[in-house]
């Protein structure tokens, strides 16, 4: 596999406060970016996705920022719920093909 | 959105049997899927891309005899782990690409004992 099999570090915030979750990818010809969440003991499902040529996209709640000069992706996530808590991961895609995982992030809510 | 199946959701077995899980693809079809794999506390790591009517490609590391993959039609890939040993034992996810956006199965959880 090409991700890195590291442990997850945590992020905690206080429900109503925004949260900031950061990547770094790999491959700098990598040109579709996409944030997932993964609940415990399920698949990962699509948060939001931004293209190379961008490098800011909204969605409800969120937001995911790109900068290809140092290769970072950031997801921020507005008045963080508690059912946000879970582990986020960013991916990174070249032409449409393999999608390829980072480290993740879990997501601690307290209420 | 499009909808991935697998089956089954949960499996144990004896350390040296082999089990098969399927990935389906229940709203559209896929010529091409991937299959993941997700140690606790860990992401996920491409294993291998299934592709209809064709060999599978595998990831480097990823033993191609060991996880035996067959995508027969365009709605269902297979992944076949032969022999299992308990560091097999993992979460299996696939996932199958509409158009250019993959779709994530719900995941399948070995348990080799």
């Amino acid at each position: 596999g090409e991700s890195v099999g590291l442990h997850l570090p945590t992020l905690s915030v206080q429900e109503g406060d925004n949260s900031i979750i950061n990547c770094a990818y790999s491959n700098s010809a990598s040109d579709y970016f996409i944030w997932y969440k993964q609940e415990s003991g399920k698949g990962p499902q699509f948060i939001i996705d931004i293209r190379s040529n961008m490098d800011k996209r909204q969605g409800q709640r969120v937001t995911v920022l790109l900068n290809k000069t140092v290769k970072h992706l950031s997801l921020q996530i507005a008045a963080t719920q508690p059912g946000d808590s879970a582990v986020y991961f960013c991916a990174e895609n070249t032409g449409g093909f393999k999608t390829i995982f980072g480290a993740g992030t879990r997501l601690f809510v307290k209420a | 959105g499009a909808v991935v199946s697998q089956h089954p959701s949960r499996v144990i077995c004896k350390s040296g049997t082999s089990v098969k899980i399927e990935c389906r693809s229940l709203d559209f079809q896929a010529t091409t899927m991937f299959w993941y794999r997700q140690f606790p506390k860990q992401s996920l790591m491409l294993m291998a891309t299934s592709n209809e009517g064709s060999k599978a490609t595998y990831e480097q590391g990823v033993e191609k005899d060991k996880f035996l993959i067959n995508h027969a039609s365009l709605t269902l890939s297979t992944l076949t782990v032969t022999s299992a040993h308990p560091e097999d034992s993992s979460f299996y996810i696939c996932s199958a690409r509409d158009g250019t956006t993959q779709y994530f199965g719900p995941g399948t959880r070995l348990l080799v004992l």
